[in-house]
């Protein structure tokens, strides 16, 4: 089954621990990017990677780190400098520029 | 820096209707448009994209306009029907760097009554 997998589907963590966030995707895509998505403020870009071992920030960045050691995967972490990390994460997927976005079912990060 | 503008925040009409959605972007190296739908609880879906050479593109009951000298991209669907409620998101790509960004609108929750 091909596609791009998020793990877990809901996560809760302590204030002032880090967590990680799984992406995976088996469409043999070079883009990857991962979003935030608060209501009322659309999906907001906080990495995104074109290949291997290089990545961007996004417009909100802070307090987010992320890696792509394999083309399949792009791991984000929400740290705990991130002071507002209640939201619903979604990662994407791109195999061309200008082409078709794929999205993960989301990762919904409570903070308790 | 860039930015996509997206009105309104909430639409309500009358199945069989007309419904528009429209977008704004900011930066005009800009050069590809995909507008997608996110029902409730589910990832976002393209429904229809447009690429900056092309003014229109039509797909059975939706169409997208762009528009590249006013930076505006709009979204119409025909005949709405009640399963075409849900959340629709414009977005906005460019390169740069060997980079391909995208970014989206806030976007727009699309109520449609029976």
């Amino acid at each position: 089954d091909g596609g791009i997998t998020q793990s877990p589907k809901y996560l809760f963590r302590k204030e002032g621990q880090n967590v990680t966030l799984s992406c995976e995707q088996n469409l043999n895509h070079d883009a990857m990017y991962w979003y935030r998505q608060d209501p009322g403020q659309g999906l907001r870009l906080i990495y995104y990677s074109q290949i291997v071992n290089d990545f961007q920030k996004g417009d909100i960045a802070e307090g987010y780190s992320v890696s792509r050691e394999k083309k399949e995967s792009f791991p984000l972490t929400v740290t705990s400098a991130q002071k507002n990390p209640t939201a619903f994460y979604l990662c994407a997927s791109m195999e061309q520029r200008n082409t078709e976005a794929f999205f993960g079912q989301g990762t919904r990060l409570t903070v308790v | 820096g860039e930015n996509v503008e997206q009105h309104p925040s909430t639409l309500s009409v009358q199945e069989g209707d007309s419904a528009v959605i429209k977008c704004t972007y900011s930066d005009s190296a800009s050069n590809y448009f995909p507008w997608y739908k996110q029902e409730l609880g589910k990832r976002p879906q393209l429904i229809i994209d447009i690429r900056s050479n092309v003014g229109e593109k039509k797909d059975q009951r939706i169409a997208v306009t762009l528009n590249k000298t006013a930076k505006h991209f709009s979204l119409h669907i025909t005949e709405t029907q009640p399963e075409d409620s849900a959340v629709y998101f414009c977005a906005a790509s460019w390169q740069s760097g060997g980079y391909n960004k995208l970014i989206f609108g806030a976007g727009t929750r699309l109520a449609v009554h029976p």
